[in-house]
């Protein structure tokens, strides 16, 4: 079964860092075109960043600069680091698989999320 | 970035009602465009990709139209499991965006 865990969320001060992770289960992140969107309370979905399976990656210009995807091919998990945070930057994180059909590109399996909290 | 606006943002309806999402980019993206179902304090889930494929599982009162800038969910005969709300989401551009949602309240 196909599942995506992310963890590293929590309460940070404007201006720090914290690193979130996503492990899934049942594919490979090197394999596949990985992405972070995140959700702030209350509001829509935000697309942050991905991550090609060839290795480029590409920013929401609301965290570029900020925000570094990357990966571990060996642990097979998926990483975002956030650092510079501001307290517009809270929201629930979820990684998200992107698959093409047909050259059709569209997110088919989500993690439960990961809460992070800017506030000092 | 290619924007991507929805309407309604909001509708009060009735179990057994037709609903109708629409969903405008602000260039033309052809047929990358993609609707999202979520329920609350769960993550997205697809439903139509292409703009009218219906994701595999998904019930067949689902459907989606359009092409360019200019496209629709429709929801032929609402269920009480479809009360959520709904996204549209546009994958012409290395840079996908979302659209600000539709929620679909009980009337």
């Amino acid at each position: 079964e196909v599942q995506l865990v992310e963890t590293g969320g929590g309460l940070i001060q404007p201006g720090g860092s914290l690193r979130l992770s996503c492990a899934p289960s049942g594919f490979t992140v090197s394999g596949n075109y990985m992405n972070w969107v995140r959700q702030a309370p209350g509001k829509g979905l935000e697309w942050v960043s991905g991550l090609y399976s060839g290795g480029r990656t590409y920013y929401a210009d609301s965290v570029k600069g900020r925000f570094t995807i990357s990966r571990d091919i060996s642990k097979n998990t998926l990483y975002l680091q956030l650092n510079s945070v501001r307290a517009e930057d809270t929201a629930v994180y979820y990684c998200a698989r992107g698959r093409d059909e047909a050259a059709y590109s569209f997110f088919d399996y989500w993690g439960q999320g990961t809460l992070v909290i800017v506030s000092s | 970035d290619i924007q991507m606006t929805q309407s309604p943002s909001s509708l009060s309806v009735s179990v057994g009602d037709r609903v109708i999402i629409t969903c405008r980019a602000s260039q033309s993206i052809s047929r990358y465009l993609n609707w999202y179902q979520q329920k609350p304090g769960k993550a997205p889930k697809v439903l139509i990709y292409a703009s009218s494929t219906l994701q595999s599982g998904v019930p067949s009162r689902f459907s989606g139209s359009g092409s360019g800038t200019d496209f629709t969910l429709t929801i032929s005969s609402l269920q009480p499991e479809d009360f959520a709300t709904y996204y549209c989401q546009q994958s012409y551009s290395t840079l996908p965006t979302f659209g600000g949602g539709t929620k679909v309240e009980i009337k």
